[in-house]
């Protein structure tokens, strides 16, 4: 089983849709939770990092329900710009695996005129 | 401020060959993690670099190996290349080894043909 799992999609929407990312992970006890964009074949840069109370940064909101172990990314008004792949990220916060992420195969999001 | 910075951008190489790969941390950063992206898929933990040392290792065979310098850079070395090895390999930097907040070079995409 995947530590990380994500559907890998493609979304394809219009602009100004709201568009929604789930993200569920294997391991109860993970500490840290991430969503990383990540343009064509460039480097994964962070989107933002996802806390138990939720948080937004301009169109984008985090969440993350540990109860049911999944994180989410909702981008509202959507536009071209958006286009990308989305990864989510996990860190288990563990001794052993301290400062190491694991990551989903990422959610592919186009962004149509 | 430089960032992460990699080298060389792209390689090709044949089965059974060995390739090194380069990484300069960002400035102020002094560990090193490396991760493997094949197409289609999220990046996978190879090993982290920390105070000269592997301090974690991800499910990857042997022929992968790697070292860190004394001013924090690392390289990335595999042996007897396999078609499956292609995918572009990350580095990561960050202030240290329970850092969860990466940031990645724009990475090496390698072709084993």
């Amino acid at each position: 089983r995947k530590e990380v799992e994500q559907d890998p999609g493609p979304f394809n929407v219009p602009e100004g849709a709201t568009v929604a990312f789930n993200c569920t992970y294997s391991n109860s006890a993970s500490q840290s939770f991430f969503w990383y964009r990540q343009d064509c074949r460039k480097e994964p840069k962070l989107l933002m990092s996802v806390y138990s109370s939720g948080n937004e940064d301009g169109r984008f909101t985090a969440q993350l329900n540990r109860a049911s172990q999944y994180i989410s990314l909702l981008i509202r008004d959507s536009k071209l710009s958006d286009s990308a792949t989305y990864l989510c990220a996990v860190n288990e916060g563990r001794g052993s695996t301290l400062g190491r992420l694991y990551f989903g195969r990422g959610t592919q999001l186009t962004v149509w005129p | 401020d430089a960032g992460v910075t990699q080298s060389p951008t792209h390689l090709i190489k044949t089965r059974g060959q060995q390739v090194t790969l380069r990484c300069s941390p960002k400035s102020g950063h002094d560990t090193v993690s490396w991760y493997q992206q094949a197409l289609g898929q999220g990046p996978q933990f190879i090993f982290q670099y920390y105070e000269e040392e592997e301090r974690q290792r991800g499910n990857f065979p042997d022929r992968f190996s790697g070292h860190q310098f004394p001013n924090y850079s690392s390289e990335l070395n595999v042996n007897a290349l396999l078609l499956g090895d292609s995918a572009l390999y990350l580095c990561a930097s960050s202030l240290d080894r329970v850092q969860e907040k990466l940031f990645f070079g724009s990475g090496t995409q390698l072709s084993v043909l």
